[in-house]
């Protein structure tokens, strides 16, 4: 079974621009999180999707969003890109929402804002 | 608010030295408990997991986790490492009630190197 897939692996932007991160999922899998990786803050939540609705939201300001599709895959975009916003962005499926199910993540996207 | 906190930032082993990484936790609640790995060049993997019951749980490569709920702690250990152990290790914490399943509260996480 392929695992979860992230694209693109890397990308450069400039500050003020936005930028839109992709997900695939495990084939089955139909919740998605996503979680950004940083030397200072570590790993943190950003939010959660099931069935194209966002059940969960970390502490992140507005410019950060997401959405879900029907076939389960997901976009998170973020505007007016920050300095600050330089950071691994990791996704991870799972197959649904209760402690039965395990959270497989994907090897990120790296993110560098100029 | 939940939080997790890793004891140890670096940790040197020789090969076949024991190994103990510390994890303390914040929550009022109960909770699901995790340890991942990273290995250089490769995605974040669960190493094992506690959910209830049997409070050490052992996982994959050998590794096993205490949960003492008095101590709000969950040990990682591992009797004897191997230069394959080298990688980053990261706590993590759900609280039931907080949320979501899926929500993960990460440590700062816990570089390992293991020298030959």
């Amino acid at each position: 079974k392929a695992g979860v897939t992230q694209t693109p692996r890397y990308l450069i932007k400039t500050r003020g621009q936005q930028v839109t991160l992709s997900c695939s999922p495990i084939s089955g899998h139909r919740s998605v999180s996503w979680y950004q990786q940083t030397p200072g803050q570590g790993l943190q939540f950003l939010f959660e999707y099931f069935s194209e609705t966002q059940r969960n939201k970390g502490n992140f300001p507005g410019r950060f969003s997401g959405r879900q599709f029907s076939n389960s895959r997901s976009e998170m975009n973020v505007s007016t890109l920050e300095l600050g916003d330089s950071a691994l962005y990791l996704c991870a499926s799972s197959f649904g929402t209760s402690d039965a199910y395990e959270q497989y993540f994907g090897p990120g996207t790296r993110l560098t804002v100029t | 608010a939940q939080s997790v906190s890793q004891h140890n930032h670096h940790v040197i082993l020789s090969e076949a030295a024991s190994l103990e990484l510390g994890c303390n936790y914040s929550y009022g609640g109960t909770v699901n408990l995790f340890w991942y790995v990273q290995y250089p060049g490769q995605h974040l993997q669960l190493l094992l997991k506690y959910f209830s019951g049997d409070p050490l749980v052992k996982g994959i490569k050998g590794f096993e986790a205490e949960f003492i709920k008095s101590k709000f702690s969950f040990n990682l250990r591992k009797p004897s490492v191997q230069w394959s152990d080298t990688a980053e290790y990261f706590c993590a914490v759900n609280g039931r009630g907080s949320g979501g399943y899926n929500k993960l509260i990460f440590g700062a996480g816990t570089r390992l190197a293991v020298h030959p």
